[in-house]
């Protein structure tokens, strides 16, 4: 079954701060994904990546950054924590979706990371 | 761009009945896919159900089925005889088929199933 394991479940860090939210999943997944959740938006992608060392936007990237530098670890990184990245950080990975025989693949989720700036 | 539009922010329904919760969509890709995922209050987001736009029947997973009209781009998703568990947020989203594929969520439908 898959797997995705996000570091923490519950973050509390200070304005100013850089903070590491960490994602692995265990699936040989090409995929991954970070986004953030808050109440009436749904989610929002903050960044993805398709291999190793790339990394592309996604539609709120503003305020973070990403590192993927081994297929199965996928981290955010917010350089200076702010109280409106108060939010819940969802990690995903899925297969890559051009190959045919996985167009029906989903996203499979971590349990998410509940960061609070104050 | 894709948009993903839930309508409904909140819906009741009675133990063992069906329910019916909205999704449209745009897009002007020819070739994408349509997901419904589950998340309970305890957070995790679960897969329920997939549809392709090639799709000429409507995909049905256990007591989840999706009502597809790709011409009015609506794909709703239905739960027949529903349960205390099924109580949760729903939402819809959209995937290009692109090598990542980067999937387009609406703002979800809180479903309560009442006893």
């Amino acid at each position: 079954d898959v797997k995705v394991t996000q570091s923490s479940r519950y973050l509390v860090k200070r304005t100013g701060e850089k903070v590491f939210l960490e994602c692995v999943q265990d699936m040989d997944h090409e995929n991954m994904f970070w986004y953030r959740q808050d109440p009436g938006l749904g989610l929002r992608l903050i960044y993805f990546s398709y291999d190793v060392k790339m990394k592309e936007k996604g539609d709120i990237p503003e305020g973070y950054s990403v590192s993927r530098e081994k297929k199965e670890r996928f981290s955010l990184i917010l350089e200076s924590a702010s109280t409106n990245q108060t939010s819940m950080y969802l990690c995903a990975s899925s297969f890559l979706t051009s190959d045919t025989r996985r167009l029906n693949s989903p996203l499979h989720f971590g349990n998410g990371t509940r960061l609070t700036v104050t | 761009a894709q948009k993903i539009t839930q309508t409904q922010p909140g819906m009741f329904v009675q133990e063992k009945e069906a329910v019916t919760l909205d999704c449209t969509y745009d897009t002007s890709d020819q070739s994408y896919g349509l997901f419904w995922y589950k998340q309970p209050s305890s957070g995790e987001m679960i897969f329920l159900i997939y549809q392709g736009s090639y799709d000429e029947q409507n995909a049905t997973e256990g007591r989840y089925s999706l009502n597809f009209q790709k011409a009015r781009k609506s794909a709703n998703l239905v739960i027949s005889a529903s349960q205390l568990g099924d109580s949760a947020m729903y939402f819809c989203a959209m995937r290009d088929n692109t090598n990542a594929g980067k999937s387009t969520f609406g703002d979800g439908t809180t479903l309560t199933v009442k006893p």
